[in-house]
């Protein structure tokens, strides 16, 4: 089965750049699939930032596209996450995922990871 | 743009009760394009029901998903203790690939 675990910095500056990684096991990236990212403001509700492919194609939630990329590394079977310009509006939980069976969902989850926006 | 509502915001029940979640869809969608999710503090979203009515791998059978035209139901035959978390439906389509509903908490 496939395992997922988030890493990367729990402050980040505002205006800065948060970076973000997704260390995948029990499985490959190259196998197939579509690997996505996911956030949860406090006491809020689900957000799809983005998705990207073994190949490296990504897409994009319109909302945050001028700010993300989304790139995969499938040499070392992770993939990361790039948020520029962040505010204290971006503070929230971050997840990583995966399709799960019958596809159109995330049917594998990693732990998420906290991630504040502050001086 | 495909908005999901999913009302009321908190529902309580009490343990052995049956349970019965409402997503709603702004338009006509395909059911092989959502799931339901189950929440609990601390946790990631878990995948329980895809296409609509199908549990995924290791839900029990208590839980159950239905559709009617843009109404999606998810059902708790029995509350167990466990069960008592925050739901949130899916929908997969353009723009934003993936998209939630708020979420509606079952308390006791």
């Amino acid at each position: 089965q496939v395992q997922l675990q988030e890493s990367g910095p729990g402050l980040v500056e505002p205006s800065g750049t948060l970076s973000l990684t997704c260390a995948v096991s029990g499985g490959s990236i190259s196998s197939g699939g579509w690997w996505s990212w996911v956030r949860q403001s406090p006491g809020k509700g689900l957000e799809w930032i983005g998705e990207v492919y073994h190949s490296g194609s990504a897409n994009y939630n319109p909302s945050l596209r001028s700010r993300v990329t989304i790139s995969v590394d499938t040499s070392n079977d992770h993939f990361s996450l790039r948020l520029s310009a962040v505010t204290a509006a971006d503070t929230a939980i971050y997840y990583c995922a995966t399709d799960g069976i019958g596809g159109y969902n995330l049917g594998y989850w990693g732990r998420g990871t906290l991630v504040t926006v502050s001086s | 743009e495909i908005v999901l509502t999913q009302s009321p915001g908190t529902l309580s029940f009490s343990p052995g009760e049956r349970a019965t979640l409402s997503c709603r869809t702004s338009q006509s969608v395909i059911s092989k394009y959502l799931a339901w999710y189950q929440q609990k503090p601390g946790q990631a979203p878990r995948l329980l029901i895809y296409a609509a009515s199908n549990r995924a791998t290791g839900i029990p059978d208590r839980f159950s998903g239905s559709a009617f035209g843009t109404d999606f139901t998810l059902t708790i035959s029995r509350l167990e203790p466990e069960d008592f978390a925050v739901y949130y439906c899916q929908y997969y389509g353009r723009p934003a690939l993936y998209t939630f509903g708020q979420g509606t908490k079952v308390e006791i």
